[in-house]
């Protein structure tokens, strides 16, 4: 099947700690994207990459990292220095161009205890 | 003000009503979509339009890019249909712009 996959679903971490998610897509999408969700706002652009070994910062890149060594995966680190890191983080991909869709994988919820 | 508002924030139904869904943005836009979040979080996209009007199933989705206004319609309303309904522009290069969507329940 052809799809997004993130995982874990759900993932708990201590503050202080790095944690990475990650992202993996067969679609043979160029581009793909990282946002974070919280309650009662839109989704927020962390990074995104638009091909393999090139990415860029979105609207909220502090306190986290990506690399993009290869076209299907595209990981997410939340470092320590995210004040905030606790929320739903989705992943998505397309095939780049301001007319092509982007797909979502399924999410994942992070809690920082 | 956000770029991209939609309205009603919460809307409750009874099964088998006409729905609408609207959002409207302050930008010049390359495309439109609205997308579907049900509770367990995945997001599926519904419609990527950029003129006219869009239909697959029960679901109608029309833009009038003059006005910067698009509407998302549901037909005969299912219980099944009750998520999170989000609306997102496409204003530059590849990125999206999202609207805080709009919680929809329907009731059998």
């Amino acid at each position: 099947d052809g799809g997004i996959t993130q995982s874990p679903k759900y993932l708990f971490r201590k503050e202080g700690q790095n944690v990475t998610l990650s992202c993996e897509q067969n679609l043979n999408h160029d581009a793909m994207y990282w946002y974070r969700q919280d309650p009662g706002q839109g989704l927020r652009l962390i990074y995104y990459s638009q091909i393999v070994n090139d990415f860029q910062k979105g609207d909220i890149a502090e306190g986290y990292s990506v690399s993009r060594e290869k076209k299907e995966s595209f990981p997410l680190t939340v470092t320590s220095a995210q004040k905030n890191p606790t929320a739903f983080y989705l992943c998505a991909s397309s095939r780049g161009g301001s007319y092509n869709e982007q797909f979502f994988g399924p999410g994942t919820r992070l809690t920082v205890l | 003000k956000n770029e991209v508002e939609q309205s009603p924030q919460n809307l409750t139904a009874q099964e088998g009503e006409f729905i609408t869904i609207n959002c409207s943005y302050s930008v010049g836009i390359s495309a439109l979509h609205w997308l579907q979040q049900h509770p367990g979080g995945g997001i599926v996209s519904l419609f990527m339009l950029s003129s006219g009007k869009k239909k697959h199933g029960r679901l109608i989705a029309t833009i009038n890019i003059q006005e910067k206004h698009s509407s998302l319609h549901i037909t005969a309303s299912h219980p099944r249909d009750s998520a999170v309904y989000i609306c997102a522009v496409k204003s530059s290069g590849d990125k999206l712009t999202f609207g805080t969507g709009t919680r929809l329940a329907v009731r059998p």
